[in-house]
Protein backbone atom coordinates (compact mmCIF):
# COMPACT_ATOMS: atom_id res chain seq x y z
CA UNK A 1 0.00 0.00 0.00
CA UNK A 2 1.18 3.48 -0.28
CA UNK A 3 3.22 5.09 2.29
CA UNK A 4 3.05 8.50 4.07
CA UNK A 5 3.37 11.22 1.07
CA UNK A 6 4.54 14.60 1.44
CA UNK A 7 4.40 17.39 -1.26
CA UNK A 8 6.28 19.32 -2.73
CA UNK A 9 9.29 17.61 -2.00
CA UNK A 10 11.17 20.62 -2.68
CA UNK A 11 10.34 24.12 -1.71
CA UNK A 12 12.22 27.39 -2.39
CA UNK A 13 10.42 30.81 -1.65
CA UNK A 14 11.46 34.33 -0.22
CA UNK A 15 11.89 35.64 2.55
CA UNK A 16 8.57 37.37 3.47
CA UNK A 17 6.43 34.82 1.85
CA UNK A 18 3.68 32.20 3.14
CA UNK A 19 4.28 28.73 2.57
CA UNK A 20 2.01 25.54 2.74
CA UNK A 21 3.12 22.10 3.31
CA UNK A 22 1.06 19.22 2.45
CA UNK A 23 0.78 15.72 4.06
CA UNK A 24 -0.97 13.12 2.85
CA UNK A 25 -0.89 9.95 5.94
CA UNK A 26 -1.18 6.00 5.23
CA UNK A 27 -5.39 5.58 4.89
CA UNK A 28 -6.92 4.86 8.06
CA UNK A 29 -3.99 5.96 10.56
CA UNK A 30 -5.05 8.08 13.26
CA UNK A 31 -2.06 9.85 14.19
CA UNK A 32 -0.31 12.05 12.75
CA UNK A 33 2.63 14.28 13.43
CA UNK A 34 4.98 17.20 12.28
CA UNK A 35 8.73 17.55 12.17
CA UNK A 36 11.72 19.64 11.34
CA UNK A 37 14.95 17.76 10.87
CA UNK A 38 18.11 19.59 10.66
CA UNK A 39 20.95 17.78 8.50
CA UNK A 40 22.40 14.63 10.59
CA UNK A 41 20.19 15.57 13.76
CA UNK A 42 17.18 13.89 14.99
CA UNK A 43 13.81 15.12 14.41
CA UNK A 44 12.57 17.79 16.25
CA UNK A 45 9.01 17.79 16.93
CA UNK A 46 6.53 20.19 15.90
CA UNK A 47 2.81 19.56 16.20
CA UNK A 48 0.92 16.30 16.77
CA UNK A 49 -3.26 15.44 15.43
CA UNK A 50 -5.56 12.95 16.60
CA UNK A 51 -7.93 12.43 13.70
CA UNK A 52 -8.80 16.03 13.28
CA UNK A 53 -7.52 17.13 16.72
CA UNK A 54 -4.74 19.07 17.47
CA UNK A 55 -3.42 17.41 20.66
CA UNK A 56 -0.35 19.30 20.82
CA UNK A 57 1.12 22.30 19.23
CA UNK A 58 3.65 23.15 21.76
CA UNK A 59 6.65 22.25 19.21
CA UNK A 60 5.87 24.68 16.66
CA UNK A 61 8.07 27.91 16.93
CA UNK A 62 6.27 30.20 17.17
CA UNK A 63 2.78 31.66 15.77
CA UNK A 64 4.12 31.92 12.10
CA UNK A 65 4.05 28.19 12.11
CA UNK A 66 0.44 26.79 12.10
CA UNK A 67 -1.09 23.25 11.12
CA UNK A 68 -4.52 21.65 10.39
CA UNK A 69 -5.98 18.44 9.51
CA UNK A 70 -9.85 19.26 9.06
CA UNK A 71 -11.28 15.77 8.03
CA UNK A 72 -8.92 13.73 10.26
CA UNK A 73 -6.53 13.00 6.90
CA UNK A 74 -4.76 15.19 4.93
CA UNK A 75 -2.81 17.70 7.08
CA UNK A 76 -1.14 21.52 5.88
CA UNK A 77 2.10 23.18 7.55
CA UNK A 78 1.44 26.81 6.93
CA UNK A 79 4.27 28.93 7.58
CA UNK A 80 3.90 32.65 7.21
CA UNK A 81 5.72 35.76 6.50
CA UNK A 82 8.98 32.48 6.19
CA UNK A 83 12.12 34.01 7.24
CA UNK A 84 15.94 32.33 6.20
CA UNK A 85 15.73 30.46 9.67
CA UNK A 86 12.93 28.40 8.90
CA UNK A 87 14.98 26.84 5.85
CA UNK A 88 14.60 22.95 6.93
CA UNK A 89 13.60 19.39 6.15
CA UNK A 90 10.23 19.20 7.36
CA UNK A 91 8.97 15.65 7.88
CA UNK A 92 5.03 14.30 8.60
CA UNK A 93 4.59 10.74 10.23
CA UNK A 94 1.75 8.91 10.66
CA UNK A 95 0.70 5.92 12.93
CA UNK A 96 -2.20 3.95 13.32
CA UNK A 97 -2.03 2.95 17.66
CA UNK A 98 0.71 5.70 18.30
CA UNK A 99 3.58 3.29 18.42
CA UNK A 100 5.24 2.81 15.69
CA UNK A 101 5.08 5.83 13.20
CA UNK A 102 6.07 6.14 9.60
CA UNK A 103 7.50 8.68 8.18
CA UNK A 104 7.36 10.33 4.67
CA UNK A 105 10.27 11.81 2.31
CA UNK A 106 10.16 15.24 3.76
CA UNK A 107 9.99 19.06 2.18
CA UNK A 108 12.83 20.54 2.08
CA UNK A 109 12.50 24.50 2.77
CA UNK A 110 14.74 26.36 1.81
CA UNK A 111 14.07 30.55 2.32
CA UNK A 112 16.44 32.89 -0.07
CA UNK B 1 17.51 21.28 26.67
CA UNK B 2 18.62 17.80 24.90
CA UNK B 3 16.91 14.54 27.03
CA UNK B 4 18.34 11.80 24.58
CA UNK B 5 22.22 12.04 24.33
CA UNK B 6 23.12 9.51 21.48
CA UNK B 7 27.18 8.43 21.77
CA UNK B 8 29.26 8.34 19.91
CA UNK B 9 28.06 11.37 17.34
CA UNK B 10 29.99 9.67 14.44
CA UNK B 11 31.49 6.20 13.93
CA UNK B 12 33.63 4.87 11.10
CA UNK B 13 34.78 1.30 11.31
CA UNK B 14 36.10 -1.69 8.88
CA UNK B 15 33.76 -4.21 7.97
CA UNK B 16 33.89 -6.85 10.48
CA UNK B 17 34.08 -5.33 13.54
CA UNK B 18 31.75 -4.88 16.41
CA UNK B 19 30.20 -1.48 17.98
CA UNK B 20 28.17 -0.02 20.12
CA UNK B 21 26.00 2.63 20.18
CA UNK B 22 24.69 4.18 23.28
CA UNK B 23 21.21 6.17 24.64
CA UNK B 24 21.55 8.12 27.83
CA UNK B 25 18.68 10.41 29.77
CA UNK B 26 18.07 11.54 33.20
CA UNK B 27 14.24 10.96 31.96
CA UNK B 28 12.39 7.75 32.32
CA UNK B 29 10.53 6.54 29.34
CA UNK B 30 7.73 4.23 29.01
CA UNK B 31 9.41 3.15 26.00
CA UNK B 32 12.59 3.50 23.53
CA UNK B 33 12.73 3.01 20.11
CA UNK B 34 15.83 3.13 17.63
CA UNK B 35 15.70 3.88 13.93
CA UNK B 36 17.94 3.89 11.12
CA UNK B 37 17.81 6.91 8.64
CA UNK B 38 19.71 6.89 4.93
CA UNK B 39 20.16 9.68 3.01
CA UNK B 40 17.19 11.28 1.75
CA UNK B 41 14.72 9.08 3.60
CA UNK B 42 12.60 9.43 6.74
CA UNK B 43 13.77 7.27 9.56
CA UNK B 44 12.55 3.63 9.47
CA UNK B 45 11.99 1.79 12.81
CA UNK B 46 14.06 -1.22 13.46
CA UNK B 47 12.66 -1.75 17.12
CA UNK B 48 10.56 -1.07 20.27
CA UNK B 49 11.65 -1.60 23.84
CA UNK B 50 9.50 -1.52 26.55
CA UNK B 51 10.62 -3.43 29.49
CA UNK B 52 13.34 -2.35 31.72
CA UNK B 53 15.99 -4.47 31.01
CA UNK B 54 14.70 -6.23 27.50
CA UNK B 55 16.88 -7.57 25.38
CA UNK B 56 15.77 -7.81 21.72
CA UNK B 57 18.04 -9.14 19.00
CA UNK B 58 17.25 -8.58 14.87
CA UNK B 59 19.97 -10.25 13.18
CA UNK B 60 23.61 -8.93 14.20
CA UNK B 61 21.76 -5.70 16.19
CA UNK B 62 21.14 -6.51 19.85
CA UNK B 63 18.91 -3.85 21.24
CA UNK B 64 19.21 -3.35 25.45
CA UNK B 65 16.80 -1.25 27.36
CA UNK B 66 18.35 0.10 30.74
CA UNK B 67 16.90 -1.58 33.67
CA UNK B 68 15.60 1.82 35.15
CA UNK B 69 13.82 2.57 31.58
CA UNK B 70 16.71 5.85 31.25
CA UNK B 71 18.94 4.22 28.62
CA UNK B 72 19.34 1.98 25.70
CA UNK B 73 22.34 0.62 23.86
CA UNK B 74 22.75 -0.82 20.06
CA UNK B 75 25.21 -3.42 19.42
CA UNK B 76 26.06 -4.35 15.82
CA UNK B 77 28.33 -7.84 15.61
CA UNK B 78 30.29 -8.59 12.19
CA UNK B 79 29.16 -4.58 10.43
CA UNK B 80 28.51 -4.81 7.05
CA UNK B 81 28.70 -1.87 4.65
CA UNK B 82 24.99 -2.38 4.56
CA UNK B 83 24.36 -0.90 8.18
CA UNK B 84 25.81 2.57 7.21
CA UNK B 85 23.45 5.01 8.28
CA UNK B 86 22.04 7.36 10.78
CA UNK B 87 20.67 5.82 13.99
CA UNK B 88 18.16 7.32 16.08
CA UNK B 89 16.92 6.70 19.60
CA UNK B 90 14.20 8.02 20.56
CA UNK B 91 11.67 7.86 23.87
CA UNK B 92 8.28 7.88 24.48
CA UNK B 93 7.29 10.45 27.09
CA UNK B 94 3.68 10.49 27.07
CA UNK B 95 1.60 8.05 24.82
CA UNK B 96 2.37 9.67 22.22
CA UNK B 97 5.69 12.55 22.59
CA UNK B 98 8.66 10.78 21.15
CA UNK B 99 11.58 12.74 22.49
CA UNK B 100 14.29 12.07 19.68
CA UNK B 101 18.39 11.69 19.61
CA UNK B 102 21.20 13.46 17.85
CA UNK B 103 21.51 10.30 15.95
CA UNK B 104 24.72 8.58 15.70
CA UNK B 105 26.33 8.35 11.74
CA UNK B 106 27.92 5.18 11.17
CA UNK B 107 30.18 4.18 8.57
CA UNK B 108 31.38 0.72 7.45
CA UNK B 109 34.35 0.31 5.32
CA UNK B 110 34.33 -2.12 2.98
Amino acid sequence: GAGVSQSPRYKVTKRGQDVALRCDPISGHVSLYWYRQALGQGPEFLTYFNYEAQQDKSGLPNDRFSAERPEGSISTLTIQRTEQRDSAMYRCASSLLGYEQYFGPGTRLTVT
Amino acid sequence: TQLLEQSPQFLSIQEGENLTVYCNSSSVFSSLQWYRQEPGEGPVLLVTVVTGGEVKKLKRLTFQFGDARKDSSLHITAAQPGDTGLYLCAGFLSNYQLIWGAGTKLIIKP
